[in-house]
């Protein structure tokens, strides 16, 4: 069955850096896009952007160009978001979702990132 | 960007009732294909969040038919058919016609 599993939970201090992962299982990896949604505590959904998983090429919405990269260890299906220089604000669960076209179809569980000093 | 407005619910819901929930777009959504990129999701508490209907109105896959989504250009209402106590949860909009992709700030749902 699809499956995506991400990582485990991160705290981190403020300036640090994280990386997360999201490994995909039951399906050809590099036939979906992978998109990656951030929610903060008690809060909405914000996408932040998806990574073409044949090309490896990402697209970042605004508010997440700079600090944030997308990535991708193809032989692994697995996808990886990296945020750099982490602020008080970065502390929220992320999700990864697969793309079928524009479909979001399947979700990760989700990884909690606290930034915290 | 394109908002999203969700209107709320009246809170709570008495299983086996019927709920309808809002969800109003600052931009059409149709698209030059003829398709309306909408697509309406359910998180339940501590969960990820399930796709529900996409282009407006089709069903993904598994999800029971009392799921029904329907609208065009701007404005769009998911309706849940003799709820019960696991459709509890937040239910979000999200426009897919153009980037930066847009959720609806949530809207949810408690059943009595």
């Amino acid at each position: 069955q699809i499956q995506l599993v991400q990582s485990g939970p991160e705290l981190k201090k403020p300036g640090e850096s994280v990386k997360i992962s999201c490994k995909a299982s039951g399906y050809t990896f590099t036939d979906y896009a992978m998109h990656w949604v951030k929610q903060a505590p008690g809060k909405g959904l914000k996408w932040m952007g998806w990574i073409n998983t044949y090309t490896g090429k990402p697209t970042y919405a605004d508010d997440f160009k700079g600090r944030f990269v997308f990535s991708l260890e193809a032989s692994a299906s697995t996808a990886n978001l990296q945020i750099s220089n982490l602020k008080n604000e970065d502390t929220a669960t992320y999700f990864c979702a697969r793309g079928a076209g524009t479909l979001f179809d399947y979700w990760g569980q989700g990884v909690m990132v606290t930034v915290s000093s | 960007d394109i908002v999203m407005t969700q209107g709320a619910l009246p809170n709570p819901v008495p299983s086996g009732e019927s709920a309808s929930i809002t969800c109003r777009s600052s931009k059409s959504l149709v698209y030059k294909d003829g398709k309306t990129y909408l697509n309406w999701f359910l998180q339940r508490p501590g969960q990820s969040p399930q796709l529900l209907t996409y282009w407006t109105s089709t069903r993904a896959s598994g999800v029971s038919e009392r799921f029904s989504g329907s609208g065009s250009g701007t404005y769009f209402t998911l309706k849940i058919s003799r709820v019960r106590a696991e459709d509890a949860g937040v239910y979000y909009c999200q426009q897919v016609r153009e980037y930066p992709f847009t959720f609806g700030s949530g809207t949810k749902l408690e059943i009595k």
